[in-house]
């Protein structure tokens, strides 16, 4: 167990609707990460947000959107669904702001969405 | 091409044996991450690697920044070892990461 929570574990839906993942980072981490992960294009790194602000942006869609709250869970808000948004969405935490490749990450167990 | 490359792409051994997974990729990076992820799904950071090599129980990863090219090895290898391993590589303004394909590793006991 990483620490990290994430809900819910599955997800079905229709396109064009909008759905809401969340995910709750270890105690005492500032940093969180959402990627994606399909069977088409393997991982991909969403977005990571530092206590509470926007740090480093990846592939994310203008669909999609995210936030970090004060309490530093974090939302990731996915709108106008569409079939090729069904993937595992996993969200990891670290200490700091270090920046992606310089600390360790800790992996939730992901949010399986399908969309119909 | 893609930017990052594993090799094998599949892999199967008997329990004991050493094992080599290779990523190279094209794109200039700082730093290279390697990751396990479970057959459950669940996801593992292994290391993070800028230069030289790591060494974590019986895992070892080296990295080559001039040739582009990383190897994660795994000594006396298990079954509990059977995963996908996957490198990915921060690109050159540090904003994103690269991700390979992965290498389906099974141990066989």
């Amino acid at each position: 167990d990483s620490g990290v929570t994430q809900t819910p574990k599955h997800l079905i839906t229709a396109t064009g609707q909008r759905v809401t993942l969340r995910c709750s980072p270890r105690s005492g981490d500032l940093s969180v990460y959402w990627y994606q992960q399909s069977l088409d294009q393997g991982l991909q790194f969403l977005i990571q947000y530092y206590n509470g602000e926007e740090r480093a942006k990846g592939n994310i869609l203008e669909r999609f959107s995210a936030q970090q709250f004060p309490d530093l869970h974090s939302e990731l808000n996915l709108s106008s669904l569409e079939l090729g948004d069904s993937a595992l969405y996993f969200c990891a935490s670290s200490v700091g702001q270090g920046g992606l490749l310089s600390e360790t990450q800790y992996f939730g167990p992901g949010t399986r969405l399908l969309v119909l | 091409k893609n930017e990052v490359e594993q090799s094998p792409q599949n892999l199967t051994a008997q329990e004991g044996e050493f094992i080599t997974i290779n990523c190279s990729y094209s794109v200039g990076i700082s730093a290279l991450h390697w990751l396990q992820q479970h057959p459950g799904g669940g996801i593992v950071s292994l290391f993070m690697l800028s230069s030289g090599k790591k060494k974590h129980g019986r895992l070892i990863a080296t990295i080559n920044i001039q040739e582009k090219h990383s190897s994660l090895h795994i000594t006396a290898s298990h079954p509990r070892d059977s995963a996908v391993y996957i490198c990915a590589v921060l690109d050159n303004y540090g904003q994103n990461f690269v991700f390979g394909p992965g290498t389906r590793l099974s141990v066989l006991p």
